[in-house]
């Protein structure tokens, strides 16, 4: 397995910007993907591959990822941008592969 | 548009089993993997398994290996996931996505409750 560590919890204002990491073994290596999750509502891709936005994904999204760490990073958040964020990861072995995702990040923006 | 829609969820007693369904539709279903993702309630993502576009290689989370199966039927844009040996730990929202060749979900379903219990 592969493990991922995210910070359960960020609170900003209006304004300003976020940056949720993610922890991992050299994830640097790897490919990292972003979702945003509201309540009662399915998980959306925000920034896959790293840094890329899929169409209709504010600019404010992007990302980064070196070392140990990956990081999403919202400027100018929003009060609509209060959500779960969850970072995921591909990785296989001879003979098998899976999704690992972070334990997720609950975004306040108070 | 991509449209992903979850069904058969349900209460099910331990040890019963439950088949799931996800239909497709607004893409070519049969060029593309998907994957099965399940969400407890209150608790964060975990992934169950994946199946390939032709339906031939099937990879499964350890903790369902052996009790769950996820097939395809490309002729009618459906996937499924046979569950079976169910306990409360598999009590969950699940979610089917789409998986476009980054190994990552672009596309999910509203899910489907799984509650499993006596």
């Amino acid at each position: 397995s592969y493990v991922l560590t995210q910070t359960p919890s960020v609170s900003l204002a209006p304004g300003q910007t976020a940056m949720i990491t993610c922890e991992g073994n050299n994830i640097g290596t790897k490919s990292v993907h972003w979702y945003q999750q509201k309540p009662g509502q399915a998980p959306v891709l925000v920034v896959f591959n790293d840094a890329d936005r899929p169409s209709g994904i504010p600019e404010r999204f992007s990302g980064s990822n070196s070392g140990n760490t990956a990081t999403l990073i919202i400027t100018r958040v929003e009060a609509g941008d209060e959500a779960d964020y969850y970072c995921q990861v591909w990785d296989s072995s001879r003979d098998h592969q899976f999704w690992a995702f972070g334990g997720g990040t609950n975004l306040a923006v108070l | 548009q991509v449209q992903l829609v979850e069904s058969g969820g349900g209460v099910v007693q331990p040890g019963r089993s439950l088949r799931l369904s996800c239909t497709a539709s607004g893409f070519s279903f049969n060029k593309y993997a998907m994957h099965w993702v399940r969400q407890a309630p209150g608790k964060g993502l975990e992934w169950v398994g994946l199946i390939s576009y032709h339906g031939v290689n099937k990879f499964y989370a350890d903790s369902v290996k052996g009790r769950f199966t996820i097939s395809r039927d490309n002729s009618n844009d459906t996937l499924y996931l046979q569950m079976s040996g169910l306990t409360t730990e598999d009590t969950a929202f699940y979610y089917c996505a789409t998986d476009y060749g980054y190994n990552c979900g672009d596309h999910w379903g509203q899910g489907t409750l799984v509650t499993v219990s006596s």
